[in-house]
């Protein structure tokens, strides 16, 4: 078990460019999460998956934002057509839902669109 | 809706000194965790505590304890002995029982000076 593990860990991208984030949580973990978080602020749901079940997305979160867990297993969070708004650290965290409800954190993907 | 609240954004103690972190919440939930996070410069989340509504005791892991006031919805976090390697962002987080999202405050930065 090496925790949960994030790809890449920093991404330039031109505003108006799509990118796509990885993520591989413990393995056993049947719950995963994806959160941003910019400076200064803690950090702020976006969506999460029970298996490869997505139940629940934010209201904040744009059309432009998707999330797939294909066979309960990683998961990827795409950003279409990038705005400067979204650049923020991403990151994804898993739990074993209804056994210790903690939250493992990756180290998070840096997000800069300039 | 769930809210958490951290009132202090900056704070610093010496090495070896205690300090205490304030976290209050607001919920209509009768059970539900409480946790705080750690999040050194390095970025990544590192659970330091976790406090279930149910229980009276206080939870305690080593340096790391805290003061859970269910009826004030109050939970702040003690370290004793600080340490240099506790400077880092610290955040309180609240889950309802078998719930699916964690709320989180903005964030207490803790600076341990040598």
């Amino acid at each position: 078990d090496t925790g949960v593990s994030q790809d890449p860990r920093h991404k330039i991208t031109k505003r108006g460019q799509n990118v796509t984030f990885r993520c591989d949580p413990i393995s056993e973990h049947n719950r995963l999460y994806w959160y941003r978080q910019t400076l200064g602020q803690g950090p702020e749901f976006l969506t999460y998956f029970q298996n490869e079940a997505q139940l629940e997305k934010s209201r904040l979160l744009s059309d432009r934002f998707s999330a797939e867990r294909p066979k309960g297993s990683f998961s990827t969070l795409e950003i279409q057509r990038t705005e400067q708004g979204d650049s923020a650290m991403y990151l994804c965290a898993s739990s074993l839902f209804d056994v210790n409800e903690k939250l493992f954190f990756g180290s998070g993907t840096q997000l800069s669109v300039l | 809706a769930q809210t958490v609240t951290q009132s202090q954004p900056e704070m610093s103690v010496q090495e070896a000194e205690t300090v205490t972190l304030s976290c209050t919440y607001d919920t209509s939930e009768n059970n539900y965790y409480l946790f705080w996070y750690k999040q050194p410069p390095s970025r990544q989340m590192i659970l330091v505590i976790r406090q279930e509504a149910y229980k009276q005791q206080n939870a305690t892991e080593n340096r790391f304890s805290v003061n859970f006031q269910k009826a004030a919805k109050s939970f702040s976090l003690k370290i004793s002995d600080s340490q240099l390697g506790d400077t880092a962002m610290y955040f309180c987080a609240f889950m309802k029982s078998r719930g699916n999202q964690f709320y989180f405050g903005t964030g207490t930065s803790l600076t341990v000076i040598p």
